[in-house]
């Protein structure tokens, strides 16, 4: 079965840069056919893709945060992480991982979820 | 820039009561690109329908999902207490690559 766990400090301040993981298990990050993505959810609202990476490295981010947004993987740990700059109270949310299965076309596997606040 | 729109915003239903959610694009799209998921309080979402029409393995069959071009609806077709929860459709494709629509809370009545 394959699972999704995110990690990172559950506080950020403003201004900082926010940085979470995803470790992979039950499947290799290498596998083709699938990308792996960042949600987010902020409270009592709706769904935000952040953005994906391939297993070839290459990455696509929404272009509402694009400027402040990357995404990366370390392939020996089957890990993904994410790293959003210059962060304010607006990005105060739960972070979602989750695999995409880009042949079905749908988020197949998601984290349990990170909840990160961004105060001061 | 593809926008998806949810109505109802609320669903008050009761147990055993059919559930009628609709989803709208902004522009006509491939109905292989649209996906349905489940949100329950405290859950990461969950997949229910894939391809518009397809129930993802494990979901039961009261479930499904139909439409085509910008207009598309998930169906419960009975109720269950497990069901109350929040409803997502997604779309693949465009700008951004990937959009969710707003949601619709079916909560019990």
């Amino acid at each position: 079965q394959v699972q999704l766990q995110e990690s990172g400090p559950g506080l950020v301040k403003p201004s900082e840069t926010l940085s979470l993981t995803c470790t992979v298990s039950g499947a290799s990050i290498s596998s083709s056919s699938y990308y792996w993505s960042w949600i987010r959810q902020p409270a009592g609202k709706g769904l935000e893709w952040i953005g994906r990476i391939s297993t070839s490295g290459s990455t696509n981010y929404n272009p509402s945060l694009a400027n402040r947004v990357t995404i990366s993987d370390d392939t020996s740990k089957n890990q993904f992480s994410l790293k959003l700059s210059s962060v304010t109270a607006a990005d105060t949310a739960v972070y979602y991982c989750a695999r995409w299965d880009s042949v079905y076309v749908y988020f197949d596997f998601w984290g349990q979820g990170s909840l990160v606040t961004v105060s001061s | 820039e593809f926008v998806l729109a949810q109505s109802p915003g609320t669903l008050s239903l009761s147990p055993g009561e059919r559930a009628t959610l609709s989803c709208r694009a902004s522009q006509s799209v491939s109905s292989t690109y649209l996906a349905w998921y489940q949100q329950r309080p405290g859950q990461a979402p969950r997949l229910l329908i894939y391809g518009a029409s397809s129930r993802a393995t494990g979901i039961p069959d009261r479930f499904s999902g139909s439409g085509s071009g910008t207009d598309f609806t998930l169906t419960i077709s009975r109720l269950e207490p497990e069901d109350f929860a929040v409803y997502y459709c997604q779309l693949y494709g465009s700008s951004p690559l990937l959009t969710f629509g707003p949601g619709t809370k079916v909560d019990i009545k």
